[in-house]
């Protein structure tokens, strides 16, 4: 079975500060990894996606993928408090039947404190 | 990213009722999917609508419960039948472009069942 672990938190960093989230993946023909922002009472919205190994950055989010290690991260630069929410890490599959299919881990609680 | 409408947006159903879930894509969509989110959960795959066809639904939903239609390409409906308290969750929609295998939701459902 596919899975997708995050710590639930709540991971509360001061104002300012960089966060970090955190995500593993059990299936290792994984191909895309994708961060979603959620917050409350709203629907999952698109910050970030990643295909290959390194860093990728996109203004003050930068998604860190490791195949090998079967881990994705998320680090937010200069946290504000509109950063907090919860962070949905989501995982799909290379190829084959369900390659389309997401599976998203519980997500982390995120409190940016002024 | 892709533009996405649900109606309604929420509704409170007695037990024992079904409600009819719409979703509407815009043209550059060719992937249609529905989740449902428990109160306090992550999102989990009902089914994927497919156009013209039968629903492919995931394990542990079936399509006497949740039928799905997908009469075109950017239209679909998802409906919760005879429902019970425990269908009270988040019921969101998603769209993923041919030119990127990201998906994109709607603003969600949000059922209360009494």
């Amino acid at each position: 079975q596919k899975e997708v672990e995050q710590n639930s938190g709540p991971l509360s960093v001061p104002e300012g500060a960089i966060a970090s989230l955190n995500c593993t993946y059990s299936d290792r023909v994984s191909q895309s990894f994708f961060w979603y922002r959620q917050y409350s009472g709203k629907s999952p919205e698109l910050i970030m996606s990643i295909y290959s190994n390194g860093d990728k950055e996109d203004g003050r989010f930068t998604a860190q993928l490791n195949k090998a290690s079967q881990y994705v991260s998320l680090l937010i630069r200069d946290s504000q408090p509109s950063d907090s929410a919860t962070y949905l890490c989501a995982v799909k599959p290379g190829s084959g039947a369900g390659s389309y299919q997401l599976t998203f881990g519980k997500g982390t609680k995120l409190s940016v404190i002024p | 990213s892709a533009v996405i409408s649900q109606k309604p947006s929420r509704d409170i159903c007695q037990r024992g009722t079904s409600l009819t879930i719409q979703c509407q894509v815009d043209s550059q969509v060719t992937m249609m999917f529905w989740y449902r989110q428990q109160p306090g959960q992550s999102l989990t795959l009902i089914a994927t609508a497919n156009q013209g066809s039968e629903a492919t639904y995931e394990s542990g939903f079936v399509i006497d419960k949740f039928p799905i239609s997908r009469p075109n390409l950017t239209f679909s409906t998802l409906t919760v039948s005879n429902m019970s308290p425990e269908d009270s969750s988040i019921y969101l929609c998603s769209g993923e472009r041919t030119s990127s295998d990201t998906q994109y939701f709607g603003p969600g459902t949000r059922l209360t069942v009494l």
